[in-house]
């Protein structure tokens, strides 16, 4: 069975930085490209960051383009997004998820690591 | 990167037919066939319903179908029951990232 288990969620105040984790188990991890996506409370979903299975190719959404970074180690099947400059639109449940292959889709999801950012 | 368009939202009675779409343009819906579908319902993880524009994951029930025109895609959901209650949001690959963009969400209510 997939398991996704997200850390490092918390308030944390305007300007500064987070780093979020994702440990990953019940599948190969490193077959496989992994994302993290987002949704405000009470607001919709939006993409955040994806990387491939050999870190080869990384993406962002504009509104973090610059200040968030994704990474992973596939030694320790886990997932890791660096969180800089963080601003109060930033605060939001982040999901870890992962794609399928070939399909093009994210068939599993951890259930959320929230982030507050305030003063 | 524009969010996907759907309606904000859609209803039925049980037992009947709905659909519900989403508008990209070419750099994303309709340019590739990589349509997928999640179910959420409140406090819980997307689930996903629908993958590669028609393709259901197992697991999913046949009630849940998926089709693409152009730069609209739709999910149509019939035979309603009181637990399809719930938000649905569309995602497509784009060619503006490499990656994926999320639709606007529809909550979709059981009357």
């Amino acid at each position: 069975e997939v398991q996704l288990v997200e850390s490092g969620g918390g308030l944390v105040q305007p300007g500064r930085s987070l780093r979020l984790s994702c440990a990953a188990s019940g599948f190969i991890f490193d077959d496989y490209a992994m994302h993290w996506v987002r949704q405000t409370p009470g607001k919709g979903l939006e993409w955040v960051s994806g990387i491939t299975w050999n870190s080869g190719s990384r993406g962002y959404a504009d509104s973090v383009k610059g200040r968030f970074t994704i990474s992973r180690d596939n030694a320790k099947n886990s997932l890791y997004l660096q969180m800089n400059s963080l601003r109060p639109e930033d605060t939001a449940l982040y999901y870890c998820v992962k794609e399928g292959w070939p399909a093009h889709c994210f068939d599993s999801w951890g259930q959320g690591a929230l982030v507050t950012v305030s003063s | 990167q524009s969010a996907l368009t759907q309606p904000a939202s859609v209803s039925g009675s049980p037992g009947q037919s709905i659909t519900i779409s989403c508008t990209g343009s070419s750099s994303d819906v309709g340019g590739y066939n990589f349509v997928s579908w999640y179910q959420q319902h409140p406090g819980k993880a997307p689930k996903l319903v629908i993958y590669d524009v028609t393709n259901r994951p197992s697991g999913v029930s046949t009630r849940f179908s998926g089709s693409k025109s152009g730069n609209t895609a739709s999910l149509t959901i019939s035979g309603l029951q009181a637990d399809d209650e719930a938000d649905y949001y569309c995602n497509s690959y784009t060619s503006s990232t490499a990656f994926y963009v999320f639709g606007t969400g529809t909550k979709v209510t059981v009357l």
